[in-house]
C-alpha cells in the first residue's frame, strides 16, 4: 500500500487564486510528521511546511497553509494568492518513528499557475 | 548559513563505470540521507547515516553504497553503472535526523548513464 498518495497529477490555477493541493497517508504510527516540499523545474527541493501529528492548530507558512485532518489521514496543501513562481512539482511526505525516520515521499503534484 | 552542497551538478558515464558523489551537509547537521529520483519510480530513499554510521537503507541493491565523514559530509557511490541508474540524485541533511526535523535538500546530481 502506499504512504502517501497524491491524486493529483496536475493542477491548474489562475493567478492570485488559491489552490488546494491534496494528500493522504497511510500509518500505524501515533507520532509522525507531514512536509511537503516544492520542486521547481532546477531540480531543488524546497521545504514549505511542517505538521506533526500531535499539533492541534493547523501548520501557515505564509501563504501555505496546511489542512490537516487526522481522523481522514489527510495533510492538503493550501496555497493563496498564487504566483506565477508557484508553478511547480508539489510533493507530500512523512517521517515515521516505524520507518527508521526515513521521509517517504508521494508521487507529486505538478501546479502550473496561469497568468 | 550555507546550505546542502553537492558535487557534481552534472555526470555523464557509461554503462559498468562506477561514480562518486559528494554532499556536504548545512553546518551542524550530523544526518545526510539520499534519494534517487527518476519519472518512473518517483523519489525512493537511499539511504541516511548519522555520526558516520548507516542508520537507514532503502531497497537498492549493493551497487549503491555510502560513507559519511567525521566532518558529516557524505558520499555515495554506484559500481557498475546500468542505464536505470540514470536518475538526479539528492542529498539530504538534518540535525540528528528525527521525526519533527525538516531535512533540507541540496540542488542535486543529475547523472546520466549512456
Amino acid at each position: 500500500a502506499q504512504k502517501i498518495t497524491q491524486t493529483q497529477p496536475g493542477m491548474f490555477v489562475q493567478e492570485k487564486e488559491a489552490v488546494t493541493l491534496d494528500c493522504t497517508y497511510d500509518t500505524s504510527d501515533q507520532s509522525y510528521g507531514l512536509f511537503w516540499y516544492k520542486q521547481p523545474s532546477s531540480g531543488e527541493m524546497i521545504f514549505l511546511i511542517y505538521q506533526g501529528s500531535y499539533d492541534e492548530q493547523n501548520a501557515t507558512e505564509g501563504r501555505y497553509s496546511l489542512n490537516f485532518q487526522k481522523a481522514r489521514k489527510s495533510a492538503n496543501l493550501v496555497i493563496s494568492a498564487s504566483q506565477l513562481g508557484d508553478s511547480a512539482m508539489y510533493f507530500c511526505a512523512m517521517r515515521e518513528i516505524s520507518s527508521n525516520y526515513k521521509l517517504t515521499f508521494g508521487k507529486g503534484t505538478l501546479l502550473t499557475v496561469n497568468p | 548559513k550555507a546550505g546542502v552542497t553537492q558535487t557534481p551538478r552534472y555526470l555523464i558515464k557509461t554503462r559498468g563505470q562506477q561514480v562518486t558523489l559528494s554532499c556536504s551537509p548545512i553546518s551542524g547537521h550530523r544526518s545526510v540521507s539520499w534519494y534517487q529520483q527518476t519519472p518512473g519510480q518517483g523519489l525512493q530513499f537511499l539511504f541516511e547515516y548519522f555520526s558516520e554510521t548507516q542508520r537507514n537503507k532503502g531497497n537498492f541493491p549493493g551497487r549503491f553504497s555510502g560513507r559519511q565523514f567525521s566532518n558529516s559530509r557524505s558520499e555515495m557511490n554506484v559500481s557498475t553503472l546500468e542505464l536505470g541508474d540514470s536518475a538526479l540524485y539528492l542529498c539530504a541533511s538534518s540535525l540528528v535526523g528525527y521525526l519533527q526535523e525538516t531535512q533540507y535538500f541540496g540542488p542535486g546530481t543529475r547523472l546520466l548513464v549512456l
